[in-house]
């Protein structure tokens, strides 16, 4: 089965950028979504498809997928954006939903 | 907006079927992929399965022979049964919605519902 990868943590501090790698084999080949979810809360998409945001969700948000990695990118980071982040895609060769273990963002 | 509901028992004992339900709620149920979702305490999430408002069902194949997800759309809503549970089993169960857009991802989400199996 597809395996993907992310780092348990990431500390940024506030106005700086954050980078939340996800690694996975040729996952350029892939559509990556990624969720945000805060203690207590349910996920909620914060890109889709690579580098969409859905409605609602700042632009200081993106996303990219080259090679090995795909990438959520926080700009301007806020107290706000402390969260688990997780990414996910479809494994065809399973049939199956993939989602990362997740990386926490502190700020 | 659309809004998503789970119901069901909080506790489960072993070996015994584990059944939800998720409301649907400001929108329509039909074009989407209607999705079980679950999350262990303190770990990461964890698909089982969606049934498309068609009929057409997708399983996780390591829950493959476990799980079924069901819909009745008059009632708009869609159903889980996880049968001969386990203390693996415990975790939150969230409801979500699959949009294509052109990849399946989850746009809508319940709030979940949390799971114990024990006796």
């Amino acid at each position: 089965s597809y395996v993907l990868t992310q780092p348990p943590s990431v500390s940024v501090a506030p106005e700086k950028t954050a980078r939340i790698t996800c690694g996975g084999d040729n996952i350029e080949s892939k559509s990556v979504h990624w969720y945000q979810q805060k203690p207590g809360q349910a996920p909620v998409a914060v890109i889709y498809s690579d580098t969409d945001r859905p409605s609602g969700i700042p632009e200081r948000f993106s996303g990219s997928n080259s090679g090995n990695t795909a990438t959520l990118t926080i700009n301007r980071v806020e107290a706000g954006d402390e969260a688990d982040y997780f990414c996910q895609v479809w494994d065809s060769s399973n049939n199956a939903f993939v989602f990362g273990p997740g990386t926490t963002v502190t700020v | 907006q659309v809004q998503l509901l789970e119901s069901g028992p909080g506790l489960v004992k072993p070996s015994e079927t584990l059944s939800l339900t998720c409301n649907v709620s400001g929108g329509s149920i039909s074009g989407y992929y209607w999705t079980w979702i679950r999350q262990p305490p303190g770990k990461g999430l964890e698909w089982l399965g969606y049934i498309y408002y068609s009929g057409t069902t997708n399983y996780d194949p390591s829950l493959k022979s476990r799980v079924t997800i069901s819909i009745d759309t008059s009632k708009n809503q869609f159903s889980l049964r996880l049968s001969s549970v386990t203390a693996a089993d415990t975790a939150r169960y969230y409801c979500a919605r699959g949009r294509l857009s052109p990849m399946l991802y989850f746009d809508y989400w319940g709030q979940g519902s949390l799971v114990s199996v024990s006796s």
